[in-house]
């Protein structure tokens, strides 16, 4: 089935160290994004991209680092200079030049120990 | 900048009972995308329903419409005939109708959660 996948669900990170989510996807869409969650604030969006090899900064960020090296595939690095990474992070992709809605993956939780 | 505004961020119905989730948003543009959409306990984010701007039909989907109001700058949805599988965070979206650059993202409300009583 044609879908969005997020790994793993739930991560766990030392202070310190940097860690990667990953969000792949089947759909054949051109455009995708990294949404974090937190209580209370709704979905903030920390980078997206539009075609391969390409991203732009969103809202938040500071202490996050992408790449696109494939179309399928858009990894989130959640860095050391990232100072409150505990959340929710939620990857979409949409094709690109239709106005259509979002398709989400299932999410990450990432929590710093 | 456009903004989305949930006003309610609880609310509840009891099974079977209809209820009504506001959003009101902020844009100068004319032209623009609506959504609704459903964050079950699971956390997966489900689209629920979709309004064109252009389009004075108000959107239905099953059990989900919508009133649009585009001068009042309103957008709620409406659940009918609610049920214990509804119960879930509810966000409202929108998005423009430029479709290039930063005008691409989603811009959300900070949700509004549904409690259903059986």
């Amino acid at each position: 089935d044609g879908g969005i996948t997020q790994s793993p669900k739930y991560l766990f990170r030392k202070e310190g160290q940097n860690v990667t989510l990953s969000c792949e996807q089947n759909l054949n869409h051109d455009a995708m994004y990294w949404y974090r969650q937190d209580p209370g604030q709704g979905l903030r969006l920390i980078y997206y991209s539009q075609i391969v090899n390409d991203f732009q900064k969103g809202d938040i960020a500071e202490g996050y680092s992408v790449s696109r090296e494939k179309k399928e595939s858009f990894p989130l690095t959640v860095t050391s200079a990232q100072k409150n990474p505990t959340a929710f992070y939620l990857c979409a992709s949409n094709p690109y030049g239709m106005n259509t809605e979002a398709f989400f993956g299932q999410g990450t939780r990432l929590t710093v120990v | 900048a456009q903004t989305v505004t949930q006003s309610q961020p609880e609310m509840s119905v009891q099974e079977a009972e209809t209820v009504t989730l506001s959003c009101t948003y902020d844009t100068s543009e004319s032209d623009y995308y609506l959504f609704w959409y459903k964050q079950p306990p699971s956390r997966q984010m489900i689209l629920v329903i979709r309004q064109e701007a252009y389009k004075q039909q108000n959107a239905t989907e099953n059990r989900f419409s919508v009133n649009f109001q585009k001068a009042a700058k309103s957008f709620s949805l409406k659940i009918s005939d609610s049920q214990l599988g509804d119960a879930a965070m509810y966000f409202c979206a929108y998005r423009s109708s430029i479709n290039a650059g930063n005008n691409r993202k989603l811009i959300w409300g900070l949700g509004t959660s549904l409690a259903v009583n059986p």
